[in-house]
């Protein structure tokens, strides 16, 4: 089944220890987001990558860091989580450009930083 | 920012009715795109509509797209409780060899039985 996984699901977690979130994609595709959606401000994006060694910043960088080592993961970094953090988290990824490809969304990650 | 920006905020009509969902933007965009939230849940792409498109359908979906307005519009047919969900439209502009896709706030739709 085609799908987009994200893990884990939940998350609580305290100020300044560092954590990684993993998003992995089955569908080859090349582009791959992660955004983050918070009450009246909707969704985000924090980074994206085009390909494969291509890591660019999106709307809300701070705080983040991605990788893209291989076109399967792209896990999303936080060094130093701060309360400012606690979201809702999603991955998604589509094939090529988004001119003409919808996004494919994991099923997201819930964190709480105290 | 080109943000879509759907109107209006809530929505809450009963089962059979049709809801009528608007999204306006600032820029011109290469395309629209409709995805649906159900809650706590990601997104599912619904339909997309390119800058070239002035309609098109889906099942109970009809999505219409003005580009001298900067609007698009998605009505969804005979509703059912099972449509009660969040809705985000999300505009994409092509410039060069980057694509920026921005997604509006969404808008809750509640389907009474």
């Amino acid at each position: 089944e085609a799908q987009v996984t994200q893990n884990p699901r939940y998350l609580i977690t305290v100020t300044g220890k560092k954590l990684t979130v993993t998003c992995s994609q089955n569908m080859n595709h090349e582009y791959m987001s992660w955004y983050r959606q918070d009450p009246g401000l909707g969704l985000r994006q924090i980074y994206y990558s085009m390909n494969v060694e291509v890591t660019d910043k999106g709307d809300v960088p701070e705080g983040y860091k991605v990788s893209r080592k291989e076109k399967r993961n792209f896990p999303l970094i936080l060094e130093s989580p701060s309360p400012n953090q606690t979201s809702l988290y999603f991955c998604a990824s589509s094939s090529g450009r988004q001119n003409n490809s919808p996004l494919h969304f994991g099923n997201g990650t819930r964190l709480t930083v105290t | 920012s080109q943000q879509g920006e759907e109107d209006p905020q809530a929505l809450s009509i009963q089962e059979g009715e049709n809801a009528t969902m608007n999204c306006s933007y600032k820029t011109s965009i290469n395309n629209l795109q409709w995805y649906r939230q159900n809650s706590g849940r990601g997104l599912v792409h619904l339909i997309l509509i390119r800058s070239n498109e002035r309609e098109k359908h889906s099942g109970r979906l009809r999505v219409t797209l003005d580009t001298s307005k900067k609007s698009s519009s998605l009505l969804i047919t005979a509703s059912r409780a099972a449509d009660t969900a969040s809705y985000f439209c999300a505009t994409v502009l092509v410039t060069g060899a980057n694509s920026k896709l921005t997604f509006g706030k969404g808008i809750t739709l509640s389907v009474r039985p």
